[in-house]
């Protein structure tokens, strides 16, 4: 099956500053690699995703790339907001792993003003 | 409306006793799943379905058992609750995909605490 590792958290950045939460996978076959954001309360929802080599998911201004060569699925943003306070999750599915998501541990995000 | 709803969104019960979590959802999917979510450890699957007739164990299914009494219906039953299935539960549910997994949709999730 698939594993995910993602950087120790949490985060704490100023408004406005460059955001790097890394994830890396191990996986037989060719997963899709995807970032969920659990908002305070809420469930997860998608934020972004790719589903092959050198693809490179987007949205609200995160970013995230497909690199097989590290198997790495890094999010990143520019330019973070007080409201994206949130946990960040990165899943791996597909694969052997036919149908099923593997998640890692999650990546507390907290931005000050 | 929510397209993915669980019930109950918060419960507190005591060692032993019987607990089922219910999930409905109105998004027409197939497959559906059940998450625990503990602090540090991420999202672990506890079972899932691909169709009504198909039930699987995940990776933490011990002291779990489900039912799919309906397509838009997934239940979760603690048989006889303990301290460390206190956790937050997640209801999931995505379409079929030829190349393996599609974008899972959560619920609100339900808070369980065990005394």
């Amino acid at each position: 099956g698939n594993s995910v590792t993602q950087m120790e958290g949490p985060v704490t950045l100023s408004e406005e500053a460059f955001l790097t939460i890394n994830c890396t996978y191990t996986a037989t076959g060719y997963p899709s690699l995807f970032w969920y954001v659990q908002y305070p309360g809420e469930g997860l929802q998608l934020l972004l995703k790719a589903t092959k080599a050198d693809d490179k998911g987007s949205n609200k201004g995160f970013e995230a790339t497909y690199r097989k060569e590290t198997t790495s699925f890094h999010l990143e943003k520019g330019s973070v907001q007080v409201s994206d306070s949130a946990v960040y999750f990165c899943a791996a599915g597909g694969g052997t792993s036919y149908g099923k998501l593997t998640f890692g541990q999650g990546t507390i995000l907290t931005v000050h003003p | 409306d929510a397209d993915v709803t669980q019930t109950p969104r918060n419960r507190i019960t005591k060692t032993g006793k019987r607990i089922m979590l219910e999930c409905s959802q109105t998004k027409g999917h197939d497959r559906m799943y059940w998450y625990r979510q503990d602090p540090g450890l991420g999202l672990r699957l506890i079972y899932y379905s691909f169709d009504v007739k198909d039930i699987n164990k995940g990776e933490i299914s011990d002291g779990y058992s489900v039912s799919r009494q309906a397509q838009a219906k997934f239940s979760l039953s603690l048989e006889s609750a303990i301290p460390n299935q206190t956790a937050l539960y997640f209801c999931a549910t995505s379409a079929p995909s030829s190349g393996g997994v599609n974008e899972q949709f959560f619920g609100p999730g339900t808070r369980l605490t065990v005394l």
